[in-house]
């Protein structure tokens, strides 16, 4: 049981480039959540997912897009990468519920130069 | 406003000490939930412990306690007997509205804590 799986660990990219991060979990949770995390702040949340075939827009999706074709993945897509979209990028999935909480993964490190 | 506040910037504990780190929140809702999660160096996020707004009684998991005042929106996080482990950012995060299209957490800019031999 490996929990929340995010792919790379850590990326550079110039302006301009894209790149899709993965998120794989194995605990058969139907929700899924992206956020992303600045130097010194809390998390923000990018997209989330309710099931498969279902997302909707979080604090902060300018610049991202996502998908969920699939309960256990939920890829988090940038496009056109800005500087302002350098980030450590935190995968999450849980189910609904007060007080469920949420597992997340390890991080993805963006640096956008 | 702010939905989940912490204000220390950061904070000092010698080992074996307690220590507690401030949250307060803001929420119309009559139910939520808040969360403490711990973000150690290697950049993890684990969860810690959680409160409802409808508990009776403080949330405690082993070292960790929540003193949760609710009229005054606070959830404290208390650990006793400080480790040298116990270094790390903290996180309060809250959810609001028992709904399965919200079950959102928001979170707070965290605490660094550092434990001192």
């Amino acid at each position: 049981n490996a929990g929340v799986t995010q792919t790379p660990k850590f990326r550079i990219l110039k302006i301009g480039q894209s790149m899709t991060l993965q998120c794989t979990q194995d605990m058969n949770h139907n929700y899924m959540y992206w956020y992303r995390q600045d130097p010194g702040m809390g998390l923000k949340l990018i997209y989330y997912s309710v099931g498969a075939g279902i997302t909707d827009k979080g604090e902060v999706p300018n610049g991202y897009n996502v998908s969920r074709s699939t309960t256990e993945d939920f890829p988090l897509r940038l496009e056109l990468a800005a500087p302002s979209q350098t980030s450590v990028y935190f995968c999450a999935s849980g189910e609904p519920g007060l007080q469920e909480t949420q597992y997340f993964g390890p991080g993805t490190r963006l640096l956008v130069l | 406003a702010q939905k989940i506040t912490q204000t220390q910037p950061g904070m000092f504990v010698q080992e074996k000490e307690a220590v507690t780190l401030d949250c307060t929140y803001d929420t119309s809702d009559p139910s939520y939930g808040l969360f403490w999660y711990k973000q150690p160096s290697s950049g993890e996020m684990i969860f810690l412990i959680y409160q409802g707004s409808y508990d009776q009684q403080n949330a405690t998991e082993g070292r960790y306690s929540l003193n949760f005042q609710k009229a005054r929106k606070s959830a404290n996080l208390v650990i006793s007997a400080s480790q040298l482990g116990d270094s790390a950012m903290y996180f309060c995060a809250m959810r609001e509205a028992y709904t399965g299209a919200n079950s959102k957490l928001t979170f707070g800019k965290g605490i660094t804590l550092s434990v001192r031999p």
